[in-house]
């Protein structure tokens, strides 16, 4: 079984600012992990995903997210915050081995950018 | 979301109903999928396709009816809605290169 927790429904950062978005999840088999994000009224788009090759992956928009395997976790991160960036993300993890046909959603955390 | 089609955008149902929920692609990829999102629950995955024929349940599949007759399209079936259903639901369609799950817009369904 897997299963993803998002740390914080809410996270509120002043632009310029470091973001920091949580994600642990659990997983009995290597997992592969991504970050979506999504803008009010509209669908799903992919930040970026891991699949096994290199630990720290870069995603569009200068988001990036480093796996750790001892902590399980998946954290996304952005040096600097700009307005455009207030969404709500979303952690997923699936199985990996190319059988991805499932993912399994954290909850969601809304990213407020204050002016 | 480029290549992924859901219709209608919007739709309010009357408790008892019955609506088919359409998700079109034209990316030829095999694995299709509906999820809802419900807030504070993030997405959930409902049913599924690995390719035309055959499709499977996924973590809430009640209440909701699926086939897969052709790889372009999936539909989704509420049979006799409930105000339970009110969601917000996307079809995402999986494959290329990267093994991408590229989600469409959604259609926002109310229940009455």
């Amino acid at each position: 079984a897997q299963s993803v927790t998002q740390l914080g429904s809410h996270v509120s950062v002043s632009e310029g600012a470091l973001v920091l978005l949580r994600c642990n999840y659990s997983s009995s088999v290597p997992p592969y992990l991504f970050w979506y994000v999504q803008y009010p009224n509209q669908g799903l788009q992919l930040l970026l995903k891991y699949t096994s090759a290199a630990t720290l992956v870069k995603g569009i928009n200068g988001f990036e997210a480093e796996f750790k395997k001892s902590e399980t976790s998946f954290h996304l991160t952005k040096p600097s915050a700009h307005m455009s960036d207030a969404a709500e993300y979303f952690c997923a993890v699936s199985k990996s081995g190319g059988s991805n046909y499932k993912l399994t959603f954290g909850k969601g955390t809304l990213l407020t950018v204050n002016p | 979301n480029a290549g992924v089609t859901q219709t209608p955008k919007f739709q309010v149902l009357k408790t008892g109903q019955s609506m088919t929920l359409q998700c079109a692609q034209d990316m030829n990829h095999e694995y299709m999928s509906w999820y809802r999102q419900d807030p504070g629950m993030g997405l959930r995955l409902i049913h599924y396709s690995v390719g035309a024929g055959i499709t499977d349940q996924g973590e809430v599949p009640n209440g909701y009816n699926v086939s897969r007759s052709t790889t372009e399209d999936f539909p989704l079936r509420l049979l006799s809605a409930a105000p339970s259903q009110t969601s917000v639901y996307f079809c995402a369609v999986r494959g290329g290169v990267t093994d991408t799950q590229y989600f469409g817009p959604g259609t926002r369904l109310t229940v009455l």
